[in-house]
C-alpha cells in the first residue's frame, strides 16, 4: 500500500512569491492535515481537510490556504512567501477525523526554503 | 508558546543506559500520542493512549498517561543505536491535535 506523497521535496523561493504543496494520501484515506514543522516551533497545525472540506484550522494567517479534491488529494497555498516561512510542511492522512485517536500517517514533507 | 511541553529538549546516552521523555501541559486531552521522527522523514505513530493511569509496553519503550490526561511519559529501557530520533508527544482536543516541541534522542553504540 503506497504512503503519504508530497511534492516537490525541496524547493527554494524568493520572498514575495507563492509556493503551492501537493499531498495524495494513503489511498482510501478520507481526511488530510497539513503541519508546518519548524526547529523552534515544533510542529504547527494548519488546517484538515475530510471530504473535501475544511473541518480545522490552525492559527495562520490568511496567506496560508488549501484545498482537497473529490479523490482527496490536497494542496496547500503560500502566498506572499516571508523569510519566517521557511520550513518543513508535512501531510497527513488518517481514514477518519484526524484529529480524533485515529492514526496520523505522515508524508516525508516538501522542504521550503525562502530567501 | 507550546501547549505540550516536553523535557528534555535533548538526550544524548550511550547504548544500554535507559531514558524517560516527559510531555506536560495544563490542559486534558481526550487522548495523547507518541510519534517518532527519524531525519529526512515524517514521523511515525508509536502509540496511542486513552485512559487516564493507563501503561503501555511496546517491547523496550513504556509509555505512560497521567491521572488526570494532562501529561505523560516514554521510558527505554536498555536503548540502542536504532532508538535514535525525534520523539514527538500530541495531545488530542476538540478535533485537533497539537504536538510538542519533541525530545531529541541521540543512542551512541
Amino acid at each position: 500500500k503506497a504512503g503519504v506523497t508530497q511534492t516537490p521535496r525541496y524547493l527554494i523561493k524568493t520572498r514575495g512569491q507563492q509556493v503551492t504543496l501537493s499531498c495524495s494520501p494513503i489511498s482510501g484515506h478520507r481526511s488530510v492535515s497539513w503541519y508546518q514543522q519548524t526547529p523552534g516551533q515544533g510542529l504547527q497545525f494548519l488546517f484538515e481537510y475530510f471530504s473535501e472540506t475544511q473541518r480545522n484550522k490552525g492559527n495562520f494567517p490568511g496567506r496560508f490556504s488549501g484545498r482537497q479534491f473529490s479523490n482527496s488529494r490536497s494542496e496547500m497555498n503560500v502566498s506572499t512567501l516571508e523569510l519566517g516561512d521557511s520550513a518543513l510542511y508535512l501531510c497527513a492522512s488518517s481514514p477518519g477525523r484526524g484529529g480524533n485517536t485515529g492514526e496520523l500517517f505522515f508524508g516525508e514533507g516538501s522542504r521550503l526554503t525562502v530567501l | 508558546t507550546q501547549l505540550l511541553e516536553q523535557s528534555p529538549q535533548f538526550l544524548s546516552i550511550q547504548e544500554g543506559e535507559n531514558l524517560t521523555v516527559y510531555c506536560n501541559s495544563s490542559s486534558v486531552f481526550s487522548s495523547l500520542q507518541w510519534y517518532r521522527q527519524e531525519p529526512g522523514e515524517g514521523p511515525v505513530l508509536l502509540v496511542t493512549v486513552v485512559t487516564g493511569g493507563e501503561v503501555k509496553k511496546l517491547k523496550r519503550l513504556t509509555f505512560q498517561f497521567g491521572d488526570a490526561r494532562k501529561d505523560s511519559s516514554l521510558h527505554i529501557t536498555a536503548a540502542q543505536p536504532g532508538d535514535t530520533g525525534l520523539y514527538l508527544c500530541a495531545g488530542a482536543n476538540w478535533g485537533k491535535l497539537q504536538f510538542g516541541a519533541g525530545t531529541q534522542v541521540v543512542v551512541t553504540p
